[in-house]
This record gives C-alpha cells, structure tokens and sequence, in this order.
C-alpha cells in the first residue's frame, strides 16, 4: 500500500520561472492538501482540493494555484517565483470526512530553491 | 492574533530521561491537537491525536496533555533514546484548518 508520494524531490528555478509539483495521495484517500514549509518554521497551509475543487485556501497569493485530476493526484504551480518561495513543499492526503480529526499522510516533500 | 508556540528550538536530554516538550497556543479552541514527528529532509509523520474533551492520550512510552484552560498541551517521551532525535511539531485542528506550530528539535545523546 503506498503512501503519499510526491515528485520530484529537489528542483532549482530561477526568479521568474513557473514550476510544477506533483502529488499521488496514499491509496483510498479522496482529499489533497499542500503545505509550505521554510527552513526552520512548521508547515504553512497552502490549499486543499476534494473533487477536483479547491476547497480551501491559506494566505496565499493567487501566484499558487493547484489542481487535482479524477484519479485523487495533484499538482501544484507556483508562476512568477521570487526568492522566498524558497521552501519544502509538503503533500499530505486524508479522507474528506476525516480531514482534521484524523492523521494527516504526508509525502516527503518537493524541496524547492529559488535562485 | 492567533499563535502557537512551541517551547524552544532546541531540547538537548540524555538517553533514559524523560523528554518533555511544550506547546502553547492563544486565541484559538481547537477541537482536536495532534503531534507529528519530522525529521531532516523528511515529510511529517503523525503520532497522537488528542480531542478537547480528553486530558490524556497515551501511546508505547509517548504521552500527550491537553489543557484547554492553560491553552497548553505537553508531548512526554519516556526512556528517552537516540533514536527520537527529531523535530516534533504540534498541529490545531480547528473548524476547516489545521495550524502547525514551528517545530521542537530534540537530540538525546547516549
């Protein structure tokens, strides 16, 4: 049974570039959450897709946007990168119904530089 | 504004001694606070999930408390061993989020 996985682990953009993550949620899971964590500090809420829809949105700028496919993975895009999206970007995937009072499943993240 | 902290960076026992980390949190009422244990270069793995109503969760040599009068949970590690050198990392459920605080690092040395 695999567990959340997430490619690819380490990507070097420059400013300006767009990229794109990519999330597989553990097998059963309905629910894709993203999470961004800079070095040092807990991970910060991004956004969370059920159904293909965003469902809920941190603070954070329109520049983050995702998206998930009928299968339950997910991507992340980032357009317009600046030096401080610099960070691991975490997945983490749970049924719907479940979302916060049960164990999040988390990937072990994309770790993103920005030069 | 709303806050959780977490009692230091860095949290340095020896082996066999009990591990004791704090989490604190101010103007929130979450309904369920759970404990995660990262380390380096790795994602988040869950380890207690403790509900309002409950003041104790225990788990193998891992306790967890929940005070929601002090606003204050405390993640005890008992017989501590090298092996739980991490970060630990603990996380609010409130009503459509989830907040993390920023993280413990604990090091147990032999």
């Amino acid at each position: 049974d695999a567990g959340v996985t997430q490619s690819p682990t380490h990507l070097i953009k420059t400013r300006g570039q767009q990229v794109t993550l990519r999330c597989s949620p553990k097998s059963g899971h309905d629910t894709v959450s993203w999470y961004q964590q800079a070095l040092g500090q807990g991970p910060q809420f991004i956004f969370q897709y059920y159904e293909e829809e965003e469902r809920q949105r941190g603070n954070f700028p329109d520049r983050f946007s995702g998206h998930q496919f009928p299968n339950y993975s997910s991507e992340l895009n980032v357009n317009a990168l600046l030096l401080g999206d610099s960070a691991l970007y975490l997945c983490a995937s749970s049924f719907l119904i479940d979302t916060y009072n049960s164990p999040l499943h988390f990937g072990n993240g994309t770790r993103l530089t920005v030069t | 504004s709303q806050k959780i902290e977490q009692n230091s960076e860095a949290l340095n026992i020896q082996e066999g001694k009990t591990a004791t980390l704090t989490c604190n949190y101010t103007n929130y009422s979450p309904a369920y606070l759970q404990w995660y244990r990262q380390d380096p270069g790795r994602g988040p793995v869950f380890l207690l999930l403790i509900r309002e109503n409950e003041k104790e969760k225990r788990k193998e040599r891992l306790k967890v408390t929940f005070d929601t009068t002090l606003k204050q949970s405390l993640f005890h590690i008992t017989a501590s061993q090298p092996a739980d050198s991490a970060t630990y990392l603990c996380a609010l459920t409130v009503p459509n989020d989830m907040r993390f605080g920023a993280g413990t690092r604990l090091t147990v040395k032999p």
